[in-house]
């Protein structure tokens, strides 16, 4: 069974822009969550998408949003990029979505804004 | 709300030997406890996770943990460790009965294996 992919690997942007990530979790799957990772912050919880419906958020402003689709793909925008903005974004799935379900992680998009 | 601490953000050791990655938490809330393992370029992968039972977890790759409520803490241990295990561990804790999976994660630890 593939795990979670996430697409692209790789992203370069400026100050201002936009910018969209997307995720395809593990077949069946229907939960996703999106991290942040920084050296400064390490890993902070950004959402969580089940059944298309945002369960939990993080501290983050507005910028940062996402959607689930009906296949449970999971897309996350972020708006009015930032320089702080720079970082290793992570999706994870996970079957059910309970407290206690093992979440898979993807190997993430790394986002640069210059 | 919930919070983990991981003591020690490098910890060097030869290979062959045993190694302890300190983890402690705090909660007001029941949490379930888990660690991870994140090799360059990669995303997470579990290594192992508690949620009720036998407070000794063994986990993939020769891991274990160790829960212990009264010091709110959860350990990973190796009894001996290979230089394929240099990577960063984090410990992360999770709300029991809570609506959903969010992850509350510490800064990380990262092992360094040397010949």
């Amino acid at each position: 069974k593939a795990g979670v992919t996430q697409t692209p690997r790789y992203l370069i942007k400026t100050r201002g822009q936009q910018v969209t990530l997307s995720c395809s979790p593990i077949s069946g799957h229907r939960s996703v969550s999106w991290y942040q990772q920084t050296p400064g912050q390490g890993l902070q919880f950004l959402f969580e998408y089940f059944s298309e419906t945002q369960r939990n958020k993080g501290n983050f402003p507005g910028r940062f949003s996402g959607r689930q689709f009906s296949n449970s793909r999971s897309e996350m925008n972020v708006s009015t990029l930032e320089l702080g903005d720079s970082a290793l974004y992570l999706c994870a799935s996970s079957l059910t979505g309970t407290s206690t379900d093992t979440q898979y992680f993807g190997p993430g998009t790394r986002l640069t804004v210059l | 709300a919930q919070s983990v601490t991981q003591l020690d953000s490098q910890v060097p050791v030869f290979e062959e030997a045993p190694v302890e990655l300190r983890c402690n938490y705090s909660s007001s809330v029941s949490v379930y406890l888990f660690w991870y393992v994140q090799y360059p370029n990669q995303g997470l992968q579990l290594l192992l996770k508690y949620l009720s039972g036998s407070t000794l977890v063994k986990g993939i790759n020769g891991f274990e943990a160790e829960f212990n409520k009264s010091q709110t803490s959860f350990h990973l241990r190796k009894p001996s460790v290979h230089i394929s295990d240099t990577a960063e561990y984090f410990c992360a804790v999770r709300q029991q009965n809570n609506a959903g999976n969010m992850l509350t994660f510490g800064g990380g630890t990262r092992l360094m294996v040397k010949p």
